[in-house]
């Protein structure tokens, strides 16, 4: 079993609210855990966006618009991006990271489609 | 500006090596962490390797033994020396700069295929 699992694919309109998981391995405790987010669109290489362990630990990347944040859902022991006033720039595909066991290990991507 | 460049990408064969390189500009390389990440095309990211500012260096267990990452103080360039290619190491791979954890700063990347 992967360590962090992302769904394949979310779909969501304009102006509506996207919620990303990134589900961590059973075994593994979310809250323990920094959950970093980057976005990708195609052709370019990766941008940090966010990262999220608590209220009181917590970073925006410089420039993102504060429609993107982070929280997390303990009972699923996932970490979640929202996105906000969905614009049509936010398709791209989004992997959440982890440093687990000396390494860090990306979630296998979400790609977003507003439509 | 901030600035990195990858090269020394290719076509090389199963088995074959190859060294990376990643030209920093605008800081020191030496005073930062610095990271590998690969992405084969069509697929998610994946790390590669990591060098502390101290030295250290962490691999992912899929390059490990095959694969090390270094730096050259004097051309503040980093690189990765990879050995033994297989078909599976076909990717594009970006050099980052990590700040406080976060890989802020990315490559272009440089696309290596290994293929006969």
């Amino acid at each position: 079993q992967a360590v962090v699992t992302q769904p394949s694919s979310l779909s969501a309109s304009p102006g509506a609210s996207a919620s990303l998981t990134c589900t961590l391995r059973s075994g593994i405790n979310v809250g323990t855990y920094r959950i970093y987010w980057y976005q990708q669109k195609p052709g370019s290489p990766p941008q940090y966006l966010l990262r999220y362990k608590s209220n009181s630990d917590k970073q925006q990347g410089s420039g993102v618009p504060s429609r993107f944040s982070g929280s997390k859902d303990a009972s699923a022991n996932a970490g979640i991006l929202l996105i906000s006033g969905l614009q049509s720039e936010d398709e791209a595909d989004y992997y959440c990271m982890i440093w687990h066991s000396s390494a860090w290990v990306f979630g296998g991507g979400t790609k977003l489609t507003v439509l | 500006e901030v600035q990195l460049v990858e090269s020394g990408g290719g076509l090389v064969q199963p088995g074959g090596s190859l060294r990376l390189s990643c030209a920093a500009s605008g800081f020191t390389v030496s005073s930062y962490y610095m990271d590998w990440v690969r992405q084969a095309p069509g697929k998610g990211l994946e790390w590669v390797s990591v060098i502390y500012s101290a030295g250290n260096t962490y691999y992912a267990d899929s390059v490990k033994g095959r694969v090390t990452i270094s730096r050259d103080n004097s051309k503040n360039t980093l690189y990765l020396q990879m050995n033994s290619l297989r078909a599976e190491d076909t990717a594009m791979y970006y050099c980052a700069r990590e700040v406080d954890y976060v890989l802020g700063t990315w490559g272009q990347g440089t696309l290596v295929t290994v293929s006969s």
